[in-house]
């Protein structure tokens, strides 16, 4: 069982589309990251979220913390094919030292033109 | 930079044989991290370094595998014998604090036949 749950776990839009991802947890994270995965390559950071609350924009992207800090939000606005990936959501629980990243299983999301 | 570099890129290897990935992390990180991610268990955390000391490897799936860092710049990770179920992609990541994300490697796709 994973402390972070994504849904949905598979996301197929049309570009030009919105989209939402999300990250749920019972526990309270000191800090969640979003980070995207593209075929044959790593994870990649998108952003980094700490205060309860907080709402992050990157160009088209929106990344909201839970005031709880327990959960978190990404939305894609116009979605275009290039946003195709493993979207992964990762926390530190407010237990764990810097070095413990728990990550979420993942939404892959598909943008077809 | 050149980022974290893993190698080699691929690896097939028979059942029973000894395989070794390797990992240069970004210079002047001190954290390193080694994940394997499969397609039922997502990115799990195999054993992370701090300072080149192996702080937590809980991890690490059983006594075949073994990891090392004798110096800053050069981690492997070691699996003898090796099984099919070993099977995955393995990937190497840095960071000189959590807060700032982690950097990837491109990972190893290993294939046990």
């Amino acid at each position: 069982t994973q402390l972070l749950e994504q849904s949905p776990q598979f996301l197929s839009i049309q570009e030009g589309e919105n989209l939402t991802v999300y990250c749920n947890s019972s526990s309270v994270f000191s800090s969640l990251q979003w980070y995207r995965q593209e075929p044959g390559e790593g994870p990649v950071l998108l952003v980094t979220v700490v205060t309860g609350g907080e709402v992050k924009k990157l160009k088209r992207l929106t990344f909201q913390f839970g005031d709880a800090r327990k959960d978190s939000s990404l939305h894609i606005t116009a979605a275009q094919p290039g946003d195709t990936g493993l979207y992964l959501c990762a926390g530190f629980l407010t237990t764990d030292s810097w070095g413990k990243l728990q990550f979420g299983a993942g939404t892959q999301v598909v943008v077809t033109p | 930079d050149a980022g974290v570099i893993q190698s080699p890129r691929h690896e097939v290897t028979e059942m029973g044989q000894e395989v070794t990935l390797r990992c240069k992390p970004i210079s002047g990180h001190d954290y390193l991290f080694w994940y394997r991610q499969t397609m039922m268990r997502g990115l799990e955390l195999l054993i992370y370094f701090n300072n080149n000391v192996p702080i937590d490897d809980s991890g690490m799936p059983e006594d075949r595998f073994s990891a090392k860092m004798p110096n800053a710049s050069f981690s492997t990770l070691k699996i003898q014998p090796s099984e099919p179920r070993d099977s995955a992609v393995y990937f190497c990541a840095s960071t000189r604090g959590g807060f700032y994300g982690y950097t990837f490697g491109s990972g190893t796709r290993l294939t046990v036949v």
